[in-house]
């Protein structure tokens, strides 16, 4: 089944302690991006990648970093997470005509 | 930054009613998306319309996209409660870097 797979779909962690959302598709899509989306600001963009090792700031990129070593996988991380990165999280992957979101991800740091 | 404004952000309607909602900016997109969203889940594409004037059809649904690709409408017929959901439309930019720019969103429910 064609899908675009996150872990952990749900993480409360504290301030400060770095963490990792994975991200992997199986569609040999080249084109990957992260999103948040926060109550009455809609799904903002935080990172996209055209390729493997490519990879540019969306919108809200602060205090997020990502890597695209493999076609399939797009990690985000969060190097020291405050309390304003509270909020649910999307991967993606297709193209920017089309995307295949994720299930999501709910981050809760306190 | 280009912004797209969805209007309206709610709409309540009894099952068998029309609606259209509207997706508006002043900056120019290469194509235009309309994503559905239900709770807990991710957004799920609808359509993509990328020619000024295009109008494509899903079923009872209808989209459009302005002229001079700045807007797009989505029209649905006879709405049922299946049709529930929050409706976003997403712009890609015209400035030749593949990044998305989403709307605020419009929260529908159709009640039986």
């Amino acid at each position: 089944e064609a899908q675009v797979t996150q872990n952990p779909r749900y993480l409360i962690t504290v301030t400060g302690k770095k963490l990792t959302v994975t991200c992997s598709q199986n569609m040999n899509h080249e084109y990957m991006s992260w999103y948040r989306q926060d109550p009455g600001l809609g799904l903002r963009q935080i990172y996209y990648s055209m390729n493997v090792e490519v990879t540019d700031k969306g919108d809200v990129p602060e205090g997020y970093k990502v890597s695209r070593k493999e076609k399939r996988n797009f990690p985000l991380i969060l190097e020291s997470p405050s309390p304003n990165q509270t909020s649910l999280y999307f991967c993606a992957s297709g193209s920017s005509y089309e995307q295949y979101f994720g299930p999501g991800t709910r981050l809760t740091v306190t | 930054t280009q912004l797209l404004e969805q209007s309206p952000q709610f709409l309540s309607i009894q099952e068998g009613e029309n609606l259209t909602v509207y997706c508006n900016s002043s900056s120019v997109f290469s194509s235009l998306q309309w994503y559905r969203q239900e709770p807990g889940e991710g957004p799920v594409l609808l359509v993509t319309v990328v020619t000024g004037g295009e109008v494509k059809k899903l079923k009872r649904l209808t989209f459009q996209f302005g002229d001079a690709r700045k807007d797009s409408s989505l029209h649905i017929t006879a709405a049922q409660p299946g049709d529930t959901g929050l409706y976003l439309c997403a712009g890609t930019s015209n400035t030749g870097f593949q990044k998305l720019v989403f709307g605020t969103g419009t929260r529908l429910l159709v009640s039986p």
